[in-house]
């Protein structure tokens, strides 16, 4: 087990409703990345949270956004839910130090269906 | 665009074999190739991973080869068991920033008794 911890585990929405996921960091970790990863798939970068700002950002549109809190939990939020939109949300904390590559801890995911 | 490509896409091995999976990558800008395994319900968990200044990685049962001018790096299992049945993700980040991963499409492994 990483430590790392999402909620809730299921999630069933409707087209055009709007999702809040979330996400506790293990201890120590200032760094909240989350990731897609539709089935059958490798997971897809979306974002990462770096001191409650957002520190790059992958290929996805603007509906979905999110936020670090100053105990570095994180939130992914998506407006306007698509079909495409069912996978499982992946989230991954990480300590940063520029000098080094850190290493990223996944957490379970949350699965997500839209009807 | 698949940034990192993985063959085969399954491999079937009997207990005890060895277990190859290969990855592919066109940016020469990755300088940090891991190897995660992921079991159903799970998220993935970090195997053994690699910087491109050495060409062999063993940690246990798992070696990674890496071949720079090639693009290309591997993982081996060597005496496969069926604990070790799950999807396996390779994937690179390039240094510095937020270091994100681009993960190729996985390899689902199955060890048969």
């Amino acid at each position: 087990e990483t430590g790392v911890t999402q909620s809730p585990t299921h999630l069933i929405k409707t087209r055009g409703q709007q999702v809040t996921l979330r996400c506790s960091s293990q201890s120590g970790h200032n760094t909240v990345s989350w990731y897609q990863q539709a089935l059958g798939q490798g997971p897809q970068f979306i974002f990462q949270y770096y001191r409650e700002e957002e520190n790059g950002r992958g290929n996805f549109p603007p509906r979905f956004s999110g936020l670090q809190f100053p105990n570095y939990s994180s939130e992914l939020n998506v407006n306007a839910l698509e079909l495409d939109d069912s996978a499982l949300y992946l989230c991954a904390s990480s300590q940063t130090n520029r000098a080094t590559y850190n290493e990223q801890f996944f957490g379970p995911g949350t699965r997500l269906t839209v009807l | 665009q698949q940034q990192v490509k993985q063959s085969p896409q399954s491999l079937i091995v009997q207990k005890g074999g060895i277990s190859i999976i290969n990855c592919a990558y066109e940016n020469t800008a990755f300088d940090y190739f891991p190897w995660y395994q992921q079991f159903p319900g799970k998220g993935p968990a970090l195997l053994i991973a690699i910087r491109p200044d050495v060409s062999e990685k063993k940690e246990g049962r798992f070696t990674i080869s890496f071949n720079k001018s090639a693009k290309q790096f591997s993982l081996h299992i060597m005496d496969s068991q069926p604990g070790d049945s799950a999807t396996y993700f390779c994937a690179a980040s390039e240094p510095g920033g937020n270091n994100r991963l681009a993960f190729g499409k996985g390899n689902q492994v199955v060890v048969i008794p």
